[in-house]
């Protein structure tokens, strides 16, 4: 059962470029959204996150975008640079789940010269 | 400060080989994981404790024990490896935020063959 369903699985953009990733959910219960990336080889590290009583948060070059009536939130990648090619998962966990986090499936992203 | 940390970096079992996975953590975090990460899916829950002296299943617990030995240490068990839990395992800690959300810190995962 995909609690969370991100795309696209594979992005590939130009240096400088806007990188854009989304992500669903279902479960209105969730109230903590975080994004994480991932390089080849290493464990996952946060990057960003939004609870649902803001619409956009921004930290400086990834914006997270969240619409609550949509159930849908996106990171925004701005003047993507190639050491931003790396894997990035969204996520979602709910109050009094154990802080627990159901992932999506991941986005490859390369960033190209 | 190490983080999380995670032993053994690799692992090749045969099919019906039993190991334990460790990890430590020198944060001070009260809450622990055991996620399994396979192409294409993305990482799932296997265990979690969200403090010591308690362990609870996650998503995909078959086949898995854990152990929570003290505050700083979670170690999950293969009794009977089998080949589908070839896999990269990633053990993660969690802080409580300002803003009661809890911020999980992954270590470098194992990644183990099971032939």
């Amino acid at each position: 059962q995909q609690q969370v369903k991100q795309s696209p699985q594979s992005l590939i953009v130009q240096k400088g470029g806007i990188s854009i990733i989304n992500c669903a959910y279902e479960n209105t219960a969730f109230d903590y959204f975080p994004w994480y990336q991932q390089f080849p080889g290493k464990g996952p590290a946060l990057l960003i996150a939004i609870r649902p009583d803001v619409s956009e948060k921004k930290e400086g070059r990834f914006t997270i975008s969240f619409n609550k009536s949509a159930k849908q939130f996106s990171l925004h990648i701005m003047d993507s640079q190639p050491g931003d090619s790396a894997t990035y998962f969204c996520a979602a966990s709910m109050k009094g789940g154990g802080n627990k986090l159901t992932f999506g499936t991941g986005t490859q992203l390369k960033v190209e010269l | 400060n190490a983080g999380v940390t995670q032993t053994p970096k690799f692992q090749v079992l045969k099919t019906g080989q039993s190991m334990t996975l460790q990890c430590a953590q020198d944060m001070n975090h009260n809450s622990m994981y055991w996620y399994r990460q396979d192409p294409g899916m993305g990482l799932r829950l296997i265990y979690y404790s969200a403090s010591e002296g308690t362990t609870d299943k996650g998503e995909v617990p078959n086949g898995y024990n854990v152990s929570r030995l003290n505050k700083r240490e979670f170690s999950l068990r293969l009794e009977s490896a089998a080949p589908s839990q070839t896999s990269v395992y990633f053990c993660a800690s969690s802080r409580r935020t300002a803003d009661n959300s809890y911020e999980q810190y992954f270590g470098p995962g194992t990644r183990l063959t099971v032939t």
